[in-house]
């Protein structure tokens, strides 16, 4: 069983598009972080979440942390075939100093 | 150059067979890890070191061996490889900061036959 389940697990969707990905938990994290993965590549951090209730933007992508510090969404605007990807979200629980990963969103824009 | 290199990239090996897998980093950080990747699961920690001194298990280290030789490299073995380690293995690094950024390598696709 996984710390954090991502959903959905594969997305496809028209350019132009909106999107949503989840990340859910029971458990209670210091920070929540997103990385993004292409094919043949390793994970690049998008962003890091630190405060329940955190709103951050980075162009098209927006994240939210969860005020109870447990869930996280990643909103894309008006998606772009360059945001095909591997999505996954990883949580940092107090003091453990590691990250949990969730399986990954699969998201597919289509020209 | 990367900051964060794997060698081999790709390796195909037959069961029983003990293989190294290696990491090299030029970020200077103290902490590095071990993953594992495979389809519908996500990211999975094998192994982590916080400094050369250190050695952690994972949450699933069984079949699984390390060695910190410095600061800059961190090697996993499979002491007798199986079909079922079959996956890609990726390495990180880290700084060692709460809420810390972790920087991956480029992953090794791994074949057990």
């Amino acid at each position: 069983t996984q710390l954090l389940e991502q959903s959905p697990q594969f997305l496809s969707i028209q350019e132009g598009e909106n999107l949503t990905v989840y990340c859910n938990s029971s458990s209670v994290f210091s920070s929540l972080q997103w990385y993004r993965q292409e094919p043949g590549e390793g994970p690049v951090l998008l962003v890091t979440v630190v405060t329940g209730g955190e709103v951050k933007k980075l162009k098209r992508l927006t994240f939210q942390f969860g005020d109870a510090r447990k869930d996280s969404s990643l909103h894309i605007t008006a998606a772009q075939p360059g945001d095909t990807g591997l999505y996954l979200c990883a949580g940092e629980v107090f003091y453990d100093y590691k990250l949990s990963f969730g399986a990954g969103t699969t998201v597919t824009v289509r020209a | 150059d990367a900051d964060v290199t794997q060698t081999p990239r790709n390796r195909i090996t037959k069961t029983g067979k003990r293989i190294m897998l290696e990491c090299s980093q030029t970020k200077g950080h103290d902490r590095m890890y071990w993953y594992r990747q495979d389809p519908g699961l996500g990211l999975r920690l094998i192994y982590y070191s916080f400094d050369v001194k250190d050695i952690n298990k994972g949450e699933i280290s069984d079949g699984y061996s390390v060695s910190r030789q410095a600061q800059a490299k961190f090697s996993l073995s499979l002491e007798s490889a199986i079909p079922n380690q079959t996956a890609l293995y990726f390495c990180a690094t880290s700084e060692g900061d709460s809420q810390e950024t972790q920087y991956f390598g480029p992953g090794t696709r791994l074949l057990v036959l």
